[in-house]
């Protein structure tokens, strides 16, 4: 079935390095791109970038710029996301979530999230 | 950045209620808004895309009016698996943002 099955939950310590992925399954990876929303306990959501799964192009918010990093593999309709310098504050949810067909920005199908934790 | 100001940030409601939720942009942002639903421990599901679109499988008694910077979402009859947070996102530029969200809560 259409789904996106995402990596499970990490602990790092601050400063380190944290690397998601999300597995596409069901539909034609390259033809959605993917989007990254995380979301702190009993917080709201935040949007933090998305990439084109066609092409690797990627934007992100400003927030997370020099930080961020998101990557695919379409050999195995997977796509990743990267976030460096961990600090206490980026300990949450972290979704991927797929826009339609038509490049736009609301996410019918989303993943089961991956919680991070940052903690010394 | 845009800001998104929804309200109330909690109500309490009886199942069979109308229930409607608001939300403010900063600035225009046409009809780019969408509102989804989360319960606890689960992703946001989408009900509403474009402010008035209903995403394909949602209940009919979810709707949503507006346009420029003022959004409503109306249950029109809550139901017991209705109660849970929603969340308005504008899709007008990026950043994308969300508002901070309503708690619908079991009165």
């Amino acid at each position: 079935q259409v789904q996106l099955v995402q990596s499970g939950a990490e602990v790092k310590k601050p400063g380190a390095s944290v690397k998601v992925s999300c597995k596409a399954s069901g539909y034609t990876f390259t033809s959605y791109d993917i989007n990254w929303v995380r979301q702190a306990t009993g917080q709201g959501l935040e949007w933090m970038g998305w990439m084109n799964s066609n092409s690797g192009y990627t934007g992100n918010a400003q927030k997370f710029q020099g930080r961020i990093t998101m990557t695919r593999n379409t050999s195995i309709s997977t796509s990743y996301m990267e976030l460096s310098s961990l600090r206490s504050e980026d300990t949450a949810v972290y979704y991927c979530a797929r826009g339609p067909p038509i490049h736009d920005w609301y996410f019918a199908l989303w993943g089961r999230g991956t919680l991070v934790t940052v903690s010394s | 950045d845009i800001q998104m100001t929804q309200s109330p940030s909690s109500l309490s409601a009886s199942v069979g209620d109308r229930v409607t939720i608001t939300c403010r942009a900063s600035q225009s942002i046409s009809s780019y808004l969408n509102w989804y639903q989360q319960t606890p421990e689960r992703a946001p599901k989408l009900l509403i895309y474009a402010a008035s679109s209903l995403q394909s499988g949602v209940p009919s008694r979810f709707s949503g009016s507006g346009s420029g910077t003022d959004f409503t979402l109306t249950i029109s009859s809550l139901q017991p698996e209705d109660f849970a947070t929603y969340y308005c996102q504008q899709s007008y530029s990026t950043p994308l943002t969300f508002g901070g969200g309503t708690k619908v809560e079991i009165k």
